[in-house]
């Protein structure tokens, strides 16, 4: 079965620091998509991309984020200067069409924790 | 988005069937109900999907009101690995998803 893969599953990192999280999505997919969820709390949405741009982002997604597909493949989420508030899980999902059309494949997720 | 509400908790005997209810009486004419769960420490998984008509998929099953006003998730025989937070979740085209607090269903041995 296709799955979308998550790179690193977890990350420790000092505040301040930059952190990069990969993504992998299902290869024919054409949404792609960040959330994030705080220990206990809700699965948040931060950002969509399409047609290699940013299509929605969130309150949440500000100047410290940033998105890019650098080679068609990976789909990575940049986080310039970690706060400790950042920390959280952090997933990846894509879809082939809109998102109404079905299935939004989330990976596993990335646990960011910073110190 | 339009707005869901769903119990916090429910808990259900393992081989049964389980009716984890979603009520959304502003759902507007275009909004699809859609179900995701999460199991712990895992990513959301996605469940169902339907618009007006029941759907059934190796899953689940998605019963919707005539009014569109409610709707329920259906797992024919609960399994342990079942346990996780259910997420009702309405969209309206290609609106991106957004969760709520969901049900958290508890499965007894």
């Amino acid at each position: 079965e296709p799955e979308v893969t998550q790179t690193p599953s977890h990350q420790v990192t000092q505040m301040g620091q930059e952190v990069i999280l990969r993504c992998v999505p299902i290869s024919n997919h054409l949404y792609f998509y960040w959330y994030r969820q705080i220990l206990g709390q809700k699965v948040e949405f931060l950002v969509s991309f399409y047609n290699n741009e940013i299509s929605e982002k969130s309150e949440i997604f500000d100047d410290q984020f940033s998105v890019e597909r650098p080679d068609g493949s990976n789909f990575t989420l940049k986080i310039r200067s970690t706060k400790l508030e950042d920390s959280a899980m952090y997933f990846c999902a894509s879809i082939l069409r809109g998102p109404n059309t079905g299935e939004l494949f989330f990976g596993e997720g990335s646990r960011l924790t910073v110190l | 988005d339009a707005k869901t509400t769903q119990p916090n908790s429910m808990e259900s005997n393992e081989e049964e069937p389980v009716h984890l209810p979603c009520n959304h009486s502003t759902i507007s004419g275009t909004d699809y109900i859609h179900w995701y769960r999460q199991l712990p420490s895992q990513g959301p998984e996605y469940v169902i999907h339907g618009l007006t008509s029941n759907v059934n998929n190796r899953m689940a099953s998605l019963a919707i009101a005539e009014d569109r006003k409610s709707s329920t998730l259906i797992l024919h025989r609960a399994t342990l690995r079942d346990a996780a937070v259910y997420y009702c979740i309405l969209r309206l085209g290609n609106e991106k998803l957004t969760f709520g607090t969901g049900t958290r269903l508890t499965i007894i041995p």
